[in-house]
C-alpha cells in the first residue's frame, strides 16, 4: 500500500524567512512518481512539480526547491524568502498506476503554510 | 479556457436527497477521477475512469456512483446523501497515455454540505 506522511499540520513564518515542508512516502513500487500541489485560499489545486524515482537530482525553480532522497523516502519542499502569496495548503502526493491505466495519486494530509508580514 | 469545469460550486443538500455533481473536461484526457477533501485527511480517491465506458472504485466509494458515457463528462452521484458526505469534491483528469508520471489537472471543487 502507498502512503504519504506530511507531519507538519501548520507552519507559520514571517515574510522573507525560508521554510521547508516535509514529505515522507512509503511504496513497494520500484518505479514511482512524486508530486507537490499548492492549494491557495481560493481552493483550486495547482500542480508544482513531479519527480520520478530514478532522478534524485534536486530541482530549483525560482524561490522553490525540492530535495528528493530515496534513502530516507523523503521529498521535501523549500521556499526561500517566503512571501505572503505563498500562504496556502501544500500537498505532497505519490503517483501509482491504476488497473488498466491512469494515475492514482495518494495524497498526504497537507501542510498549511501561513506567511505573515 | 481549457480545463475542468465542475458544477455546482457549492450546494446545501438535505439528507436522503439524491445529488449529481457534474464534471466536464475539454483536454481530451482519457483518465478522470473524483476525490473528496476532508480536513486532516487530505484528498481521497472515490472513483476513477481510465477511459470512456469504464469506471473503477477508489479508496472511499461507498455511497457514490459514477458513469462515463463519453470522454468529456464524468458525473458523480450521491444516491441518498448522508451528513458524512459533507466535503469538498474535486474532479480531476490526466493524460493516461503519459503514464503515472503525468500530473492530474483539477477542477475548482464543489463544496457540498449535507444537513
Amino acid at each position: 500500500a502507498q502512503k504519504v506522511t506530511q507531519a507538519q499540520t501548520e507552519i507559520s513564518v514571517v515574510e522573507k524567512e525560508d521554510v521547508t515542508l516535509d514529505c515522507v512516502y512509503e511504496t513497494r513500487d520500484t518505479t514511482y512518481y512524486l508530486f507537490w500541489y499548492k492549494q491557495p485560499p481560493s481552493g483550486e489545486l495547482v500542480f508544482l512539480i513531479r519527480r520520478n524515482s530514478f532522478d534524485e537530482q534536486n530541482e530549483i525553480s525560482g524561490r522553490y526547491s525540492w530535495n528528493f532522497q530515496k534513502s530516507t523516502s523523503s521529498f521535501n519542499f523549500t521556499i526561500t524568502a517566503s512571501q505572503v502569496v505563498d500562504s496556502a495548503v501544500y500537498f505532497c502526493a505519490l503517483g501509482g498506476l491504476l488497473t488498466g491505466g491512469g494515475n492514482k495519486l495518494t495524497f498526504g494530509t497537507g501542510t498549511q503554510l501561513k506567511v505573515e508580514l | 479556457i481549457a480545463g475542468i469545469t465542475q458544477a455546482p460550486t457549492s450546494q446545501i443538500l438535505a439528507a436522503g436527497r439524491r445529488m449529481t455533481l457534474r464534471c466536464t473536461q475539454d483536454m481530451r484526457h482519457n483518465a478522470m477521477y473524483w476525490y473528496r477533501q476532508d480536513l486532516g485527511l487530505g484528498l481521497r480517491l472515490i472513483h476513477y475512469s481510465n477511459t470512456a465506458g469504464t469506471t473503477g472504485k477508489g479508496e472511499v466509494p461507498d455511497g457514490y456512483s459514477v458513469s462515463r458515457a463519453n470522454t468529456d463528462d464524468f458525473p458523480l452521484t450521491l444516491a441518498s446523501a448522508v451528513p458524512s458526505q459533507t466535503s469538498v469534491y474535486f474532479c480531476a483528469s490526466s493524460d493516461s497515455a503519459g503514464g503515472p508520471n503525468t500530473e492530474a489537472f483539477f477542477g475548482q471543487g464543489t463544496r457540498l454540505t449535507v444537513v
